[in-house]
């Protein structure tokens, strides 16, 4: 199965930040990779599809990019809303599998 | 508004079983691929089970192929998950959530329900 692996896996950051979350393949998923964000006690939320595609009604301050093996998501200005834990998600096969979460916390 | 209530988590032996609802609303349950996906205590998300629209594809993580079973009820616009033989290491929110219609990303999710399993 392809693995996927975040970095870092904690990150301290303070509001107006520009952050920046990488996920690394363990081959080349294309662009078949997702983002969600989950607060605590919540469900994820869907951010970003396709490496780059935002989801409706996400902020545009969140941005995708990558392809093949390497991806990252940024946030441009960290607002406080923003505290939480990410996780990219690979999809070009089954099993579907995601990252180990990145939690971003408040500096 | 689309929404999803997944129910039916609780204590449960090892060895026992328990069957999981995910009850859909403001879509059609039978355009779309449904998944279930759980989080151990303290830990990151797991994919377990993916059922294709038209229930052709059946999918199961490996860590739970042969004792779970994903099923629908297109009359009661409901997804389900039987789960038997459960061990300790299956202690987890599990939550029900909708594919992306051509994606298998995950747009809407239930709200989870926790499954204990403990003696």
């Amino acid at each position: 199965d392809i693995q996927m692996t975040q970095s870092p896996s904690t990150l301290s950051a303070s509001v107006g930040d520009r952050v920046t979350i990488t996920c690394r393949a363990s081959q080349s998923i294309s662009t078949w990779l997702a983002w969600y964000q989950q607060k605590p006690g919540k469900a994820p939320k869907l951010l970003i599809y396709k490496a780059s595609s935002l989801e409706t009604g996400v902020p545009s301050r969140f941005s995708g990019s990558g392809s093949g093996t390497e991806f990252t998501l940024t946030i441009s200005s960290l607002q406080p809303e923003d505290f939480a834990t990410y996780y990219c998600q690979r999809y070009n096969s089954y099993p579907w599998t995601f990252g180990q979460g990145t939690k971003v916390e408040i500096k | 508004e689309v929404q999803l209530v997944d129910s039916g988590g609780g204590l449960v032996q090892p060895g026992g079983s328990l069957r999981l609802s995910c009850v859909a609303s403001g879509f059609t349950l039978s355009s779309y691929s449904m998944n279930w996906v759980r989080q151990a205590p303290g830990k990151g998300l797991e994919w377990v089970s993916h059922s294709s629209a038209s229930e052709t594809n059946i999918y199961y993580a490996d860590s739970v192929k042969g004792r779970f079973t994903i099923s629908r009820d297109y009359a009661k616009n409901s997804l389900y998950l039987q789960m038997n033989s459960l061990r300790a290491e299956d202690t987890a929110v599990y939550y029900c959530a909708r594919s992306r219609e051509g994606y298998n990303v995950f747009d809407y999710w239930g709200p989870g329900t926790l499954v204990t399993v403990s003696s």
